[in-house]
């Protein structure tokens, strides 16, 4: 199967700060990624699908301007998580699909905010 | 509103033991309906989708419509079936997918 890579794996931050995610898709052109949120012992919580070169569509109560998403390219998605608080920590999985073909998972980034 | 439901968080079984992990779901429309499986330690990855009516690792789902089910089955469980499973829909155009909550298998020797 295709291959979908995010980095980091793990960030710890501080209060405050911003941390940036990347999922890259890398043997295939991802028309469309999406980006999941998953907490303990729980589903995973579609945040948001993006298209190359359009606005990312955020699901309802997902705050735009907390969770910034860029897909610039074919093979690239950045998730953005702005001035991020210990609630923020979560772990964040990135999936990506050619068109309207097969999901590919990411193996996830842990995100602990201290 | 989509949702699928999977009533069981941990299913524990004996290897060589039949195994049904159940899911249901809610949709007005037509969904393709998908099981997802995630090793220990690996990322998530498809097991098997209902438009294929295929066998994987010796797993099947039928979807019942008239029930609004998908359950995975599979004859004699092996250890290596071990991991956590979800099942997922997809419905309403593109590519959109909704999750369960998943059900944690254990194939006890």
């Amino acid at each position: 199967g295709a291959v979908v890579s995010q980095h980091p794996s793990w960030v710890i931050c501080k209060s405050g700060t911003s941390v940036k995610i990347e999922c890259r898709s890398l043997d295939f052109q991802a028309t469309t990624m999406f980006w999941y949120r998953q907490f303990p012992k729980q589903s995973l919580m579609l945040m948001a699908t993006s298209n190359e070169g359009s606005k990312a569509t955020y699901e309802q109560g997902v705050e735009k301007d907390k969770f910034l998403i860029n897909h610039a390219s074919l093979t690239l998605s950045t998730l953005t998580v702005t001035s991020a608080h210990p609630e923020d920590s979560s772990f964040y999985i990135c999936s990506a699909s050619h068109l309207n073909t097969e999901a590919f998972f990411g193996q996830g980034t842990r995100l602990t905010v201290v | 509103a989509q949702r699928v439901t999977q009533p069981e968080k941990l299913l524990s079984v004996f290897k060589g033991a039949p195994v049904e992990l159940k899911c249901n779901y809610s949709y007005s429309g037509s969904p393709e309906l998908f099981w997802y499986v995630q090793y220990s330690r690996q990322r998530l990855q498809l097991l098997l989708r209902h438009i294929s009516r295929e066998s994987i690792k010796g797993f099947t789902a039928d979807l019942n419509k008239g029930e609004t089910s998908f359950h995975l089955k599979k004859p004699f469980a092996q250890e290596e079936d071990s991991a956590m499973y979800y099942c997922a829909l997809k419905g309403g155009g593109g590519n959109k997918l909704t999750f369960g909550t998943g059900t944690q298998l254990k194939v006890e020797l």
